[in-house]
């Protein structure tokens, strides 16, 4: 079976320090992607990063970094220099290449930057 | 490019009534979905289709029904709405490659009373 387990309900954190998101996921595929997105209050779903399996790297985008420890089964965001833009929910996702293309999601984290 | 839509954008419902959700993309994806969104639960998965002819159950399938019109339109039906059923609904879509994200829609905020 594939899970997503995000265990912060929610988090606060100062503007301009960094936070980090937690994620774990279970799946006994070598064939997955990882995959974070951001809803703001407004509703709309904005996708932030990838990270494949095979990806050697942690992948990178702008402001947020994702740490990838696969031994772990962990795939947690990392936002640096923290905006107020930054507040809203953050959904982790899984996509396993044997389960016909679906994904599957955390709970979710709402993050509350502070100014 | 719109990318995807969904209408309506909200609506009220009797329980027992039934309406379709509609959901169309123009970016040429293989493989739409439907979720629901309710408060501490994240999105959970309610039927998806991975090419243009079929349709598969997810996680709460129960009480929906699916068409995958062609290429572009996804549709969702409620037969017989329930409070149970009091949601937001996303629709979204996707390649049916592993690094290819999911573009959503923007959402129907659905009440049944």
């Amino acid at each position: 079976a594939q899970k997503i387990t995000q265990t912060q309900p929610g988090m606060f954190v100062q503007e301009k320090e960094a936070v980090t998101l937690d994620c774990t996921y279970d799946t006994s595929d070598p064939s997955y992607g990882l995959f974070w997105y951001k809803q703001p209050s407004s509703g709309e779903m904005i996708f932030l990063i990838y990270q494949g399996s095979y990806d050697q790297q942690n992948a990178t985008e702008g402001r947020y970094s994702l740490n990838f420890q696969k031994a772990r089964k962990s795939a947690n965001l990392v936002i640096s220099a923290s905006q107020l833009g930054d507040s809203a929910m953050y959904f982790c996702a899984m996509r396993v290449l044997n389960t016909g293309n679906q994904f599957y999601f955390g709970t979710g984290t709402s993050l509350t930057v502070i100014p | 490019n719109a990318g995807v839509t969904q209408t309506p954008k909200f609506q009220v419902l009797k329980t027992g009534q039934s309406m379709t959700l509609q959901c169309a993309q123009d970016m040429n994806h293989n493989s739409m979905y439907w979720y629901r969104q309710d408060p501490g639960m994240g999105l959970r998965l309610i039927y998806y289709s991975a090419s243009e002819g079929t349709t598969d159950k997810g996680e709460v399938p129960n009480g929906y029904n699916v068409s995958r019109l062609n290429k572009r339109e996804f549709s969702l039906r409620l037969e017989s709405a329930a409070p149970s059923q009091t949601s937001v609904y996303f629709c979204a879509s996707s390649e049916a490659r592993l690094s290819y994200e999911q573009y959503f829609g923007p959402g129907t905020r659905l009440t049944v009373t």
